[in-house]
């Protein structure tokens, strides 16, 4: 596609219940990212993949969190029990180059709602 | 640790004046920053990157600061326009990553 995809563009899970988000990049971009956005703050970094492998996943807040990209493309990531703080909006974005002197490219971002 | 600080307030101009919106840090030697704009329910858009080695960059309406001394960047949109209400987001990074660190964002609203 043109821009990243992201799906689903919202979602509703109850507390404890198991949730998986998506993100397809930008084709031919090598790294992704999984940042996560708070009302009225900035994203806030989670997780970066350098093609299939996850170069940094020091923004994972805890063992509950984690993402896969299987085949370099499209990654996903995955949260377990969650918990209402989990509530957020989950934004992934790509690029072309695996260090930042290049923009990123963001996704609308899923907006996870955990009663 | 490493603290990122925009004008938490919205700022408010009339059309056709320079909106001027900051963006300081402390504890962090950035390679680059970066500046975004994000609108309501959408994601972040690019809009100017600068290195630390320089010291201004342009484009169109945009100019973009970078004090490595001061620690602080400033981010200028001349003869503002209503369309540029937004929210706009400082991202600073080494530059050994691609991981960003984002500032909280500044709200601007350009009154007609």
């Amino acid at each position: 596609g043109a821009g990243v995809s992201q799906t689903p563009s919202n979602k509703v899970t109850e507390k404890g219940k198991y949730v998986e988000l998506r993100c397809d990049p930008i084709s031919g971009h090598t790294a992704l990212y999984w940042y996560r956005q708070s009302l009225g703050q900035g994203p806030e970094f989670l997780i970066y993949f350098q093609g299939t492998g996850a170069a940094d996943d020091s923004g994972l807040p805890n063992d509950r969190f984690f993402a896969v990209r299987p085949e370099g493309s499209v990654s996903t990531l995955k949260i377990q029990r969650t918990e209402r703080g989990d509530s957020a909006v989950y934004l992934c974005a790509s690029s072309s180059s695996r260090v930042s002197n290049t923009e990123a490219f963001f996704g609308q971002g899923t907006r996870l709602t955990v009663v | 640790s490493q603290k990122i600080e925009q004008n938490s307030e919205a700022l408010n101009i009339q059309e056709g004046k320079t909106a001027t919106l900051t963006c300081n840090y402390t504890n962090y030697s950035p390679a680059y920053l970066q500046w975004y704009r994000q609108d309501p329910g959408r994601g972040p858009v690019f809009l100017l990157l600068i290195r630390e080695n320089e010291k201004e960059k342009r484009k169109e309406r945009l100019k973009v600061t970078f004090d490595t001394t001061l620690k602080q960047s400033l981010f200028h949109i001349t003869a503002s326009q209503p369309a540029d209400s937004a929210t706009y987001l400082c991202a600073l990074s080494s530059g050994n990553t691609g991981k960003l660190i984002f500032g909280q964002g500044t709200t601007l609203q350009v009154k007609p």
